[in-house]
């Protein structure tokens, strides 16, 4: 499973975009990237995942760039309930889909 | 929106004792998981199941962890004789086919006294 870096906490003021960028040098051709939302005793929630260039749904964004060392996630206009760990985790789609987290990116929205 | 659920929300349990934890997997899923989250460290994976079998485990499933789908619709994780640092939130997961993510549930908060 290709390791993955990200900041360890960023911080925002409501309204404003905020972009996760995560850096995965090692991804393997059959990687994709998931990234997942966890609230203090809540479980991980799915956010995004993609493959390569651009995944838009109702929440994020997922920007991959070419050589797909990198991955930026991309939270529109955020509110104060986006507080959270956001987590970014590479794995290969034909394992038995073990996810190794890290620490993730403790995100604060502030009014 | 389908949902995984667990319960009970939090268990509170002697050393030394057995528990399980019980999930429901969404519907038609095929693959399902068991983390456990230790309070203020990162989630950790404990074991995988597909085809009524497990197909994969860290070091931390022991001889004391094992799980089971009795039916069609529950997934369970037995610790049969606990221990103080068992004590964490646990979570199960369940996925669809390859390549599409795993959804978690909200987990169970287990203390070992």
């Amino acid at each position: 499973l290709a390791k993955t870096t990200q900041p360890i906490s960023m911080d925002s003021y409501e309204g404003q975009e905020v972009n996760i960028t995560c850096s995965h040098n090692n991804i393997a051709t059959n990687d994709y990237i998931t990234w997942y939302q966890q609230f203090p005793s809540q479980g991980p929630r799915f956010i995004i995942q993609g493959y390569k260039t651009k995944v838009t749904n109702e929440v994020a964004s997922l920007f991959i760039p070419a050589d797909r060392k990198s991955s930026t996630l991309s939270l529109p206009r955020v509110s104060l309930s986006d507080t959270a760990v956001y987590y970014c985790l590479v794995g290969d789609g034909d394992s038995w889909g073990k996810l190794q987290f890290g620490a993730g990116t403790q995100v604060v929205v502030t009014p | 929106e389908p949902e995984v659920t667990q319960t009970p929300s939090h268990q509170v349990t002697q050393m030394g004792q057995e528990v399980i934890l019980r999930c429901v997997p969404i519907s038609n899923h095929l693959y399902f998981y068991w983390y456990r989250q230790i309070l203020g460290q990162k989630v950790e994976f404990l074991v995988s199941f597909y085809n009524n079998e497990i197909s994969e485990k860290s070091e931390i499933f022991d001889d004391q962890f094992s799980v089971e789908r009795p039916d069609g619709s529950n997934f369970t994780l037995k610790i049969r004789s606990t221990k103080l640092e068992d004590s964490a939130m646990y979570f199960c997961a369940s996925r669809g086919q390859f390549n599409q993510p795993q959804h978690f549930g909200d987990g169970t908060r287990l203390s070992i006294l």
